[in-house]
């Protein structure tokens, strides 16, 4: 199993581009988010789906959409790159039953927005 | 004031020495408390989960909770140059979503051989 994938793993945008980040697991997973990271912030939630078919917003979500394309994928789209945006940008999914604590991370996404 | 509180470090102890890291907390909504590992360029990874208070033991990792005082734990005994790590308390309330998990922004750890 490969776990929770992301791509791309660098990425450098000018200001107003826009992109998407791809997420996949292969654990069979109802639950995928994507957090942020930065310096002294720890990680914040962006986006997450609680199944297949439904997204919610989380505590960072201005600037960000999502799609959960089906079971196994969730997408982060930026719109309209804002040096804001440069961070380290995390995928994760948690198996049924665990109340979302037992989350598997992806190895993350380093963006820088110029 | 952060929901969670918690000393970013950074932290540099001798191998073999034993390592205290600490998160404090505001919410007494919450009842499940995580600690994660995430190695320099890594995702995290879950290391622990307690629920409620009292402690719990997984070989040389204890995690300890103290819900009077709304404050965490994370011992390490023993501790190996393979340690060295951001440590991160995650906290959420029981059966919440996932918008309610909120993590300590890190301590840094290094284990000098």
């Amino acid at each position: 199993n490969a776990g929770v994938t992301q791509t791309p793993k660098f990425q450098v945008l000018k200001t107003g581009q826009s992109m998407t980040l791809q997420c996949a697991q292969d654990m069979n997973h109802n639950s995928m988010y994507w957090y942020r990271q930065d310096p002294g912030m720890g990680l914040r939630l962006i986006y997450y789906s609680a199944s297949e078919g439904t997204t919610d917003k989380g505590e960072v979500p201005n600037g960000y959409n999502v799609s959960r394309l089906n079971k196994r994928e969730f997408s982060l789209r930026l719109e309209s790159a804002a040096p804001s945006q440069t961070s380290v940008y995390f995928c994760a999914s948690s198996p049924p039953g665990t109340s979302s604590y037992e989350q598997y991370f992806g190895p993350g996404t380093r963006l820088t927005v110029t | 004031q952060k929901e969670v509180e918690q000393d970013p470090g950074p932290l540099s102890v001798p191998e073999g020495a034993i390592v205290s890291l600490n998160c404090t907390y505001s919410n007494s909504a919450f009842q499940y408390f995580m600690w994660y590992r995430q190695y320099s360029r890594k995702g995290p990874e879950l290391l622990m989960y307690t629920y409620s208070s009292g402690n719990k033991e997984d070989g040389r990792f204890t995690a300890q909770v103290d819900k009077s005082s709304k404050y965490i734990s994370l011992f390490i005994r023993d501790s190996q140059p393979s340690d060295s790590a951001t440590y991160l308390c995650a906290m959420t309330a029981r059966y919440s979503s996932a918008s309610k998990i909120i993590f300590g922004s890190g301590t840094r750890l290094s284990i000098r051989p």
